[in-house]
């Protein structure tokens, strides 16, 4: 167990919802990945979040949006969801934003669809 | 942009044969390179990791050596058991100056499937 709890586990919507994916980090922890695991694409990167603020940005659409509240907790967005969005989500998170420190991945929201 | 490219799998193997994954990144300046293992069902976890050139990341029998010159980054184990089957994820975190920030960089996985 990481100490990352991610809910829910599983979420099957229809094309055009709108969905909210939440991510608790490890006790202590200020920074939270999220990323996208697909078949197609592998492990992609979205978004990362340090203390409340955003960091850094990967391959995140605009119909994604991602935010950080103050007790740390973190929620992914996904509006107007296409067949493609159906992915495995991650979160991860890490005591800083230093790049050298690991990660330490939920286990993840899978999302179908339909 | 920054990139890494692994070995693709699956990889089979029998108990205690020898393991090599390979792995390979393009990246500018000097990146923090990292292994991560996935088993069935979980989310990603860190194997090893290396911070800088000729830094040897080990763990659980598995080692890595963090090559500049080959920029390689390769995974390595003596003796493999039926429980280290599950997919090995190369990656690593280097600083977009076009962004100001680290992005974190993954290799599309290798699965390896270890039999009696």
């Amino acid at each position: 167990d990481s100490g990352v709890t991610q809910t829910p586990k599983h979420l099957i919507t229809a094309t055009g919802q709108r969905v909210t994916l939440r991510c608790s980090p490890r006790s202590g922890d200020l920074s939270v990945y999220w990323y996208q695991q697909s078949l197609d694409q592998g492990l992609q990167f979205l978004i990362q979040y340090y203390n409340g603020e955003e960091r850094a940005k990967g391959n995140i659409l605009e119909r994604f949006s991602a935010q950080q509240f103050p007790d740390l907790h973190s929620e992914l967005n996904l509006s107007s969801l296409e067949l493609g969005d159906s992915a495995l989500y991650f979160c991860a998170s890490s005591p800083r934003g230093d790049p050298s420190y690991e990660q330490y991945f939920g286990p993840g929201t899978r999302l179908t669809v339909t | 942009g920054n990139s890494v490219t692994q070995m693709e799998g699956p990889v089979t193997l029998s108990e205690e044969a020898f393991l090599t994954i390979n792995c390979t990144y393009t990246a500018t300046g000097y990146p923090s390179l990292f292994w991560y293992v996935q088993y069935p069902g979980e989310g990603l976890q860190l194997l090893l990791k290396a911070t800088k050139a000729d830094d040897k990341g080990s763990n659980k029998g598995f080692e890595a050596t963090y090559r500049k010159e080959t920029t390689s980054f390769h995974l390595e184990k003596g003796s493999v058991q039926v429980s280290d089957s599950a997919v090995y994820f190369c990656a690593l975190s280097a600083f977009y100056a076009s962004g100001g920030s680290y992005i974190p960089t993954f290799g599309r996985g290798t699965s390896l499937i270890v039999h009696p």
